[in-house]
């Protein structure tokens, strides 16, 4: 089982649409996780941080994280074509530890 | 805040030179950066972890005496691919956590794109 693990898509959503983007983890200790976005090329740049259960909004992105079913998520309200990317979670298992990357969702979101 | 520049951007060059790629932190202290490689359509690859006046720790993997790490400062971590070849090509991200921060995101570079020919 690897130790992250995100549906390698592509997911395709119509533009306006919700997007919903799920990461599971093994490491019941992870204690913090992060949602990066990369376009085509570049590096990958933070979306949202979450290390409590619940819901964390910020703008159109929503992260859920679900401890006891390690299950981390990430929501994109209204999507538009310019949130094409691939989306990657990353958990830290120990604080000040190195990331665990999943192998990332591509998103195309179609006008 | 929480920048990081990665130099250069972009290096063609050929078979069996040494490149050295450049990870600075500008607006803060790092005592620890990591490096990335990452190959196209795949996810990222931790090649090792960089700490400041210290050894580096490699992945397993990832050989040490062709991937050369220092970390001299606390805004400045360096990676040499030496006698570099076409396998070699990739795109090179380093990142960085903040000082004191053990718990925060890790914040990227722009990458480094190395072709070899």
């Amino acid at each position: 089982q690897k130790e992250v693990e995100q549906n390698s898509g592509p997911l395709s959503v119509p533009e306006g649409a919700i997007a919903s983007l799920n990461c599971t983890y093994s490491d019941r200790g992870s204690q913090s996780f992060f949602w990066y976005r990369q376009y085509s090329g570049k590096s990958p740049e933070l979306i949202m941080s979450i290390y409590s259960n619940g819901d964390k909004e910020d703008g159109r992105f929503t992260a859920q994280l679900n401890k006891a079913s390690q299950y981390v998520s990430l929501l994109i309200r209204d999507s538009q074509p310019s949130d094409s990317a691939t989306y990657l979670c990353a958990v830290r298992p120990n604080q000040g530890g190195k990331l665990i990357f999943g192998q990332g969702t591509e998103l195309s979101v179609k006008p | 805040g929480a920048v990081v520049s990665q130099h250069p951007s972009w290096v063609i060059c050929k078979s069996g030179t040494s490149v050295k790629i450049e990870c600075r932190s500008l607006d803060f202290q790092a005592t620890t950066m990591f490096w990335y490689r990452q190959f196209p359509k795949q996810s990222l690859m931790l090649m090792a972890t960089s700490n400041e006046g210290s050894k580096a720790t490699y992945e397993q993997g990832v050989e040490k005496d062709k991937f050369l790490i220092n970390h001299a400062s606390l805004t400045l971590s360096t990676l040499t691919v030496t006698s570099a070849h076409p396998e070699d090509s990739s795109f090179y991200i380093c990142s960085a956590n903040t000082q004191g921060a053990s718990n925060q995101p890790q914040h990227f570079g722009d990458g480094t794109r190395l072709s070899i020919l």
